[in-house]
């Protein structure tokens, strides 16, 4: 099946630094990529969708300042946590479309990555 | 705007025991493919099973299958013969084929299978 990795897997970091997050597309090329970030016994919620060769749509109260995605090859999305602060500490989770699930299928399958636990001290 | 709910926070059942998790979801599309995903404790997304809603049949993977009733706007996952390694959360997830297919997820089930 497809494989989506991430990197990396845990970060910790003292505020006001910045961390960028690797998503990954190992075994097709994804021209979509998505952003989710999970607080403890919560949900999945999407931060932000990330196309390749253009600008992300970010989701309504997600700060484009603040997390600031690049998409630039088929296989590769970065999220970059800006100025980070403890209150971004989270579980951030990406996803990559393939599209070549099912060809004409009004939907596509999403594959997840592993996440990245982020602890800003 | 598209909704997916799933009503049960918790639930618990016995090892080798029948345990159902319901999922409703609101749309005002016609075709379109629905997904029940589980995260273990190490908290990968991994796929467990899809319909496609113009598909009578109902999806069946091993001893995961859905009780998909499209009128109803319900798609329910049934786990048979549960494993203990069944024991995660479980999210029904919505494409929106108008948004890049981003995923709307229900709030979660929290599974746990005791021995």
């Amino acid at each position: 099946g497809a494989v989506v990795s991430q990197h990396p897997s845990w970060v910790i970091c003292k505020s006001g630094t910045s961390v960028k997050i690797e998503c990954r597309s190992l075994d097709f090329q994804a021209t979509t990529m998505f952003w989710y970030r999970q607080f403890p016994k919560q949900s999945l919620m999407l931060m932000a969708t990330s196309n390749e060769g253009s600008k992300a749509t970010y989701e309504q109260g997600v700060e484009k300042d603040k997390f600031l995605i690049n998409h630039a090859s088929l296989t590769l999305s970065t999220l970059t946590v800006t100025s980070a602060h403890p209150e971004d500490s989270s579980f951030y989770i990406c996803s990559a479309r393939d599209p070549s699930f099912e060809t004409g299928g009004p939907a596509d399958t999403q594959y997840f990555g592993p996440g990245t636990r982020l602890t800003v001290l | 705007a598209q909704t997916v709910t799933q009503s049960q926070p918790e639930m618990s059942v016995q090892e080798a025991e029948t345990v159902t998790l319901s999922c409703t979801y609101d749309t005002s599309e016609n075709n379109y493919y629905l997904f029940w995903y589980k995260q273990p404790p190490s908290r990968q997304m991994i796929l467990v099973i899809r319909q496609e809603a113009y598909k009578q049949q109902n999806a069946t993977e091993n001893r995961f299958s859905v009780n998909f009733q499209k009128a109803a706007k319900s798609f329910s996952l049934k786990i048979s013969d549960s494993q203990l390694g069944d024991t995660a959360m479980y999210f029904c997830a919505f494409p929106l084929i108008n948004a890049g297919n981003m995923l709307t997820f229900g709030g979660g089930t929290r599974l746990m299978v005791k021995p």
